[in-house]
């Protein structure tokens, strides 16, 4: 399987500004997921990250608030825009390999607004 | 929409006892079911996967069970070990580019 890392591990923002978390895989990967997990909480899909396209969003999460980047098989950025106290939680990024239905998880990062 | 029902949310069991989490779908086109564990503050981990053409799986302690006609599928732990306490979450996907839908997630908690 491919190991994902993430950064930052955890931080603390102040509402109003923006957080922005990296995920890198260190094989090529067809498909990279955001999720959200809320404490105690189980996983919420945020988007799919297309490589040279925009991200497909689930219903809830618009690109404004959670803009999204792939630029290769390999990155993925999730950016949680004008923080509020409820987007506190835990992001993790997934990925998916080609010919593959097994998905595997970053270390997640902690995002805790005040 | 597509659904995974997961039951029950806490169990709590006996160190050597068998713990069985049980998970509804709602797709019948679902096709692949994989298990995570994820314990306090760690991500979730794949523990076991089964696809819709195989109605068991087993790997040492840790069996899956899959009845498709029903669209259930279990997780059976057994000689249940304190290690084993986390949250144990299932998912269902129809495999390739779809999502994959998880569960409510159980907390196990063995006790000593």
């Amino acid at each position: 399987s491919a190991v994902i890392s993430q950064k930052p591990s955890r931080d603390i923002c102040q509402r109003g500004t923006s957080l922005t978390i990296q995920c890198q895989v260190d094989s090529q990967v067809t498909m990279m997921f955001w999720y959200r997990q809320q404490p105690g909480q189980s996983l919420t899909l945020i988007a799919t990250a297309n490589q040279g396209s925009e991200a497909t969003y689930e219903s809830g999460f618009v690109i404004d608030k959670f803009p999204i980047s792939r630029p290769n098989l390999t990155f993925s950025t999730l950016t949680v825009s004008n923080l509020s106290p409820e987007d506190s939680s835990i992001y993790l990024c997934s990925d998916k390999t080609g010919g593959t239905d097994t998905q595997y998880f970053g270390p997640g990062t902690r995002l805790t607004v005040l | 929409g597509e659904n995974v029902e997961q039951h029950p949310s806490t169990l709590s069991v006996q160190e050597g006892d068998s713990a069985v989490i049980k998970c509804t779908y709602s797709d019948s086109a679902s096709n692949y079911f994989p298990w995570y564990k994820q314990e306090l503050g760690k991500r979730p981990q794949l523990i076991i996967d089964i696809r819709s053409n195989v109605g068991e799986k087993k790997d040492q302690r840790i069996a899956v069970t899959l009845n498709k006609t029903a669209k259930h599928f279990s997780l059976h732990i057994t000689e249940t070990q304190p290690e084993d306490s986390a949250v144990y979450f299932c998912a269902a996907s129809k495999g390739g580019g779809f999502k994959t839908i998880f569960g409510a997630g159980t907390r196990l908690f063995v006790k000593a």
